[in-house]
């Protein structure tokens, strides 16, 4: 059965710390893996989306990593802000479509002043 | 560019009353449409999704269907409302051969059953 386990479950950080969230998977076969922002009430927002030749991609604060021969993936947070809190969900595609994605149950992240 | 709309944003019925929440994609052509719902601590769980005008396809067996009268529109419905339908649900969509098929989603319905 396809599974992506998500650690911690949540954490809380002080403004303008870094934080590393983690992302283990087992789906197969694998085609890209995405990191989601949602903040609370709000559908999710892509931060990534990295297939299986790509280690490092950021998008701003946000740094992805991804090792496919250990299916770890990690969600790096730089000088964190108040608008960061959210929730971060990993999602792993097995294939070229949409339905064959399998979602983590995220890290819910609080970023204090 | 291309948005989605989903209402109501939030909705409060009881139990054996019906449901019809509808989702709409401006911006696009021929997308491929989502229905997820979210329940409270755990991940976003697939229940439809559409490749096309009248195509659904179901993931899980409920108490729920879909349907897709035109190519932008996606509407999720039931005849009795359960207390378990209770959740966030989210409609998304995505453009067919892509090559990530990234995924967009609308701001979401939270549906209570009382």
């Amino acid at each position: 059965k396809n599974q992506v386990e998500q650690s911690p479950q949540s954490l809380i950080i002080l403004e303008g710390k870094n934080c590393t969230l983690q992302c283990n998977y087992t789906v197969s076969p694998f085609s890209n893996l995405r990191w989601y922002k949602q903040d609370t009430g709000r559908g999710p927002v892509s931060l990534t989306i990295m297939t299986f030749s790509e280690n490092t991609k950021s998008n701003g604060r946000y740094t992805a990593t991804l090792d496919a021969d250990t299916k770890q993936s990690s969600l790096h947070i730089t000088a964190s802000q108040l608008s960061d809190s959210a929730s971060y969900i990993c999602v792993v595609s097995a294939g070229a479509g949409s339905y064959q994605l399998t979602f983590g149950k995220g890290t819910k992240l609080s970023v204090i002043p | 560019s291309q948005t989605i709309h989903q209402w109501p944003a939030t909705l409060v019925q009881p139990v054996g009353s019906p449901l019809s929440l509808e989702c709409t994609v401006e911006g696009t052509s021929n997308p491929n449409l989502y229905w997820y719902r979210q329940a409270a601590g755990r991940g976003l769980q697939l229940l439809f999704y559409s490749v096309g005008i009248g195509q659904i396809s179901s993931e899980v067996p409920q108490n729920l269907s879909a349907s897709r009268p035109q190519d932008r529109q996606f509407i999720l419905s039931s005849k009795k409302l359960l207390l378990s339908d209770s959740g966030f649900y989210l409609c998304a969509w995505d453009q067919s051969g892509s090559s990530y098929n990234e995924q967009f989603f609308g701001p979401g319905t939270r549906l209570t059953v009382l």
